[in-house]
């Protein structure tokens, strides 16, 4: 149980272009997503949390309008990266919560590869 | 917000017990302490969670000191799958938050050796 997926698992896109990333709980209802990102060698960093039928809220520091987020159901939640550039390129991580404490576990997905040219 | 401090490295042979030790000082009265694995480009694995004293899984032990201001990870009888790293967390501090945001600090690379 509590699965999470993420789709696709790898992506390259060219300069300027838009990429969507899907993050799906297989197996239980998440009422939030968050979304990480992680560059070689560094640590995951939040970027936005995401809540079923709202706004997603973002971290410091984190472009809105160039991280696109949607939560449209209780099962995905996708992350639009906007005119992507190189410095885009990294390792971008959802986790769903099936709980609505915030000691609830989060589970997170395989992780999605993007890279930039 | 409750900062971490784990160790950046630690090296183990295969077979013996790895205790990870983390700080976490400015823990607040509701956090609860998370510590997750991950390797190399994947998302990290949940591990083991607790509030204080013990907890106990099929994979690890967690120990948290009265006082609450630090906590051990301790894995029994590593093997080579176990390289990776570990990362410690404390829960968002907001009181009353639903949120339960995550923030990840450096975590500590473990090297098990044959």
């Amino acid at each position: 149980g509590a699965v999470v997926s993420q789709h696709p698992s790898r992506v390259i896109c060219k300069s300027g272009t838009s990429v969507k990333i899907e993050c799906r709980s297989l197996d239980f209802q998440a009422t939030t997503m968050f979304w990480y990102r992680q560059f070689p060698k560094q640590s995951l960093m939040l970027m936005a949390t995401s809540n079923e039928g709202s706004k997603a809220t973002y971290e410091q520091g984190v472009e809105k309008d160039k991280f696109l987020i949607n939560h449209a159901s209780l099962t995905l939640s996708t992350l639009t990266v906007t005119s992507a550039h190189p410095e885009d390129s990294s390792f971008y991580i959802c986790s769903a919560r099936a709980g609505l404490a915030s000691t609830d576990t989060q589970y997170f997905g395989p992780g999605t590869r993007l890279t930039v040219l | 917000l409750a900062k971490t401090t784990q160790p950046i490295s630690m090296d183990s042979y295969e077979g013996q017990e790895v205790n990870i030790t983390c700080s976490h000082n400015n823990i607040a009265t509701n956090d609860y302490i998370t510590w997750y694995q991950q390797f190399p480009s994947q998302g990290p694995r949940f591990i083991i969670q607790g509030y204080k004293t013990k907890v106990t899984n099929e994979v690890a032990s967690l120990f948290i000191p009265a006082d609450r201001k630090s906590s051990t990870l301790s894995l029994p009888r590593v093997s080579l799958s176990d390289t990776a790293v570990y990362y410690c967390l404390v829960g968002d501090p907001l009181r009353g938050s639903t949120l339960g945001r995550l923030y990840f600090g450096r975590g500590t690379q473990l090297t098990v050796w044959p």
